[in-house]
């Protein structure tokens, strides 16, 4: 599984759009990158996942670029309660029965009033 | 929405004892996990479970770990002989049989607070 590498923490305030970039320089062919969000006592929760380019939902956008190094998790106007853990995890979905989630350390974002 | 439930939120346990976590994962899933997270430490892999039998384990699950699933329901982790470094959360996971072009996310339940004293 490649290793990712994301900022320790961040800090933004209530309203401001938050990118969290996360480098992997070795990731394989078929390695899709995803996006967890950890409130403190509780289990991550999943947030975006993609292969390439741009990919959107509901609470967040994922970018990609051509060569798939980095990625960029951008959470337009974050709230409070968007202050979580979050972490970037590449591997391979489809082909792995086993341990497609390998945590590093995440990055602590603190959203201020 | 579905969710993976565990049971108890939260147990102690003195030192050697043995502890069962146990875990309802979501009903059409296929794929289940244990990790676990030391306080203030990153979510660990502990094991994975396919077809009835484990398809992968990190070096954390040794010997005094084991799962099962005993009924076709509940996915369970067995600590032997507790240490008080095995105090931490431990999360069981679930997600359904990947397709192409499917997200492939794993759901997490809310956890089972080990403290062993």
């Amino acid at each position: 599984l490649a290793k990712t590498t994301q900022p320790i923490s961040m800090d933004s305030y209530e309203g401001q759009e938050v990118n969290i970039t996360c480098s992997h320089n070795n990731i394989a062919t078929n390695d899709y990158i995803t996006w967890y969000q950890q409130f403190p006592s509780q289990g991550p929760r999943f947030i975006i996942q993609g292969y390439k380019t741009k990919v959107t939902n509901e609470v967040a956008s994922l970018f990609i670029p051509a060569d798939r190094k980095s990625s960029t998790l951008s959470l337009p106007r974050v709230s409070l309660s968007d202050t979580a853990v979050y972490y970037c995890l590449v591997g391979d979905p489809y082909n792995n029965a086993g341990n497609m989630l390998t945590f590093g350390g995440g990055t602590r974002l603190m959203v201020k009033p | 929405e579905p969710e993976v439930t565990q049971t108890p939120s939260h147990q102690v346990t003195q030192m050697g004892q043995e502890v069962i976590l146990r875990c309802v994962p979501i009903s059409n899933h296929l794929y289940f996990y244990w990790y676990r997270q030391i306080l203030g430490q990153k979510v660990e892999f502990l094991v994975s479970f396919y077809n009835n039998e484990i398809s992968e384990k990190s070096e954390i699950f040794d010997d005094q770990f084991s799962v099962e699933r005993p009924d076709g329901s509940n996915f369970t982790l067995k600590i032997r002989s507790t240490k008080l470094e095995d105090s931490a959360m431990y999360f069981c996971a679930s997600r359904v049989q990947p397709a192409t072009g499917m997200n492939t996310e794993a759901f997490f339940g809310q956890g089972t607070r080990l403290t062993v004293v």
